[in-house]
């Protein structure tokens, strides 16, 4: 099946550092979403990307949509505390068939902000 | 307004209870899901609904039985869970399954099968 290869696994950065992390994967997906989640909580969506290079920003969040539609990449300026969650990639392939209504996600990016 | 709601906010179940989870969205949507979430990792879809018809289960034992009464309500039965069910329940709405491009989430609810 599907997979989103996301990196890093978690990262440890000092408030007002830039953050960034990325989704590859070795299928074309038409569709990428990032969420973010605090604990305890459901997913919230971040930013939706619909476009190959596409780039699109969210205030201080800023994705792009691959050239190739492998990938994905989510930049965090300036960070601060309240970014503190798991971060998560996902991506809608269309591919028909068995394949509507099914996102596939990455394994998620543990971020910790330290004041 | 992308409020997905969801009840209870924790479940505490013995396994030979039957309990239900219930979601509920305004936003118009034609298509609602269940997924399972365990700690640190990323939500598992069980159950698709689009036009308050089951399209997709993932080979979800039939100790989880959704339930979709209307185009705003999703329920999930539950029933001889067994301990590795516990997990967080989330419920998603998208506008329809062929435009799930931005599914919603709601809060999801904490179970412990005990």
């Amino acid at each position: 099946g599907q997979q989103l290869n996301q990196s890093p696994q978690s990262m440890f950065i000092q408030e007002g550092e830039d953050v960034s992390m990325n989704c590859t994967s070795s299928s074309i997906f038409n569709t990428w979403l990032w969420y973010k989640q605090d604990p305890g909580e459901g997913p919230v969506l971040l930013i939706a990307l619909y476009k190959a290079g596409e780039l699109t920003s969210n205030g201080r969040l800023t994705a792009q949509f691959g050239i190739t539609r492998k990938d994905s990449f989510l930049n965090i300026s300036a960070s601060i505390p309240s970014d503190v969650g798991i971060y998560f990639c996902a991506g809608y392939a269309n591919a028909g068939g068995t394949s509507y209504g099914k996102l596939t996600f990455g394994q998620g990016t543990i971020l910790t902000v330290h004041p | 307004d992308t409020e997905v709601t969801q009840t209870p906010k924790h479940l505490v179940m013995g396994m030979t209870n039957k309990k239900s989870l219930k979601c509920e969205q305004h936003m118009g949507h034609r298509a609602m899901y269940w997924y399972k979430q365990k700690a640190k990792k990323p939500p598992e879809l069980m159950f698709v609904y689009s036009y308050e018809k089951l399209s997709i289960n993932e080979s979800v034992p039939s100790r989880f039985s959704p339930e979709c009464p209307n185009s705003s309500l999703l329920n999930l039965h539950l029933h001889a869970l067994q301990p590795e069910d516990s997990a967080l329940y989330l419920c998603a709405s998208s506008q329809e399954i062929l435009r799930v491009y931005e599914q919603y989430f709601g809060p999801g609810t904490r179970l412990t099968v005990t």
